[in-house]
């Protein structure tokens, strides 16, 4: 039960924006946003709690939209720095089981 | 430093073999889990464990073991392992319900 990630892909020029979707089956406890480079770990970018709360890091930002099940992540400004494929991962309780989206890969070019 | 250390980085077995890969955390984290990745499919959750004692299966924990005897370590057993399994594994490891940290990652192959 993954959560759906759209799109799978994106490119797009430096400064440009651009939003990654995630949506969920179930009613979502917190959503976390990760960034992976190739042949890297993933590294943490952010996590959101039920509330509908927005957070922000640096020039990515995100949502969390209880009602609707989903949260969206905003890449604005787009640097060559953000290339890499996002993944959220969304729980359903508070008991830790972490699922993962199937990523979206973001290519920013000069 | 504060880190999840996962080895091998790189294995490559043969069909039935028994392997583990370790996994080994130094930030006192309770919470541990391991990943596998495959293309287009992204971080399938295989086992979790909330504490010392206590694991229970993620989303595709058929053919895999895990036990947590230490708060520290968390390893992956492959006991037959099959040409499926081949995949890039990681483990990550947290506080409850806080950021994941992760492993450098474990490429595994079953020949």
């Amino acid at each position: 039960q993954q959560p759906v990630q759209s799109p799978q892909a994106v490119i797009l020029r430096e400064g440009e924006d651009a939003v990654i979707n995630c949506s969920s089956s179930k009613a979502l406890y917190s959503v976390h946003w990760y960034r992976q480079k190739h042949g890297e770990a993933p590294i943490f970018l952010m996590i959101l709690l039920k509330g509908g709360e927005q957070k922000g890091h640096d020039k990515i930002s995100a949502s969390f939209n209880e009602k609707k099940q989903q949260s969206s992540l905003y890449l604005t400004a787009s640097q060559l720095s953000y290339s890499g494929t996002y993944f959220c991962g969304t729980e359903w309780g508070s008991d830790y089981k972490l699922s993962f989206g199937a990523g979206t890969t973001v290519t920013v070019r000069a | 430093e504060a880190q999840v250390t996962q080895n091998p980085r790189y294995l490559i077995t043969v069909t039935g073999k028994k392997l583990t890969v370790t996994c080994s955390q130094n930030m006192n984290h309770e919470y541990m889990s391991w990943y596998r990745q495959d293309p287009g499919l992204g971080l399938r959750q295989i086992y979790y464990s909330m504490n010392v004692e206590v694991t229970d299966k993620g989303d595709v924990p058929e053919g895999y073991k895990v036990s947590r005897k230490e708060k520290r370590n968390f390893p992956l057993i492959l006991e037959s392992p099959s040409p499926n399994q081949t995949s890039l594994y990681f483990c990550a490891s947290s506080k409850t319900n806080e950021k994941l940290f992760f492993g450098s990652g474990t490429q595994l192959s079953v020949l």
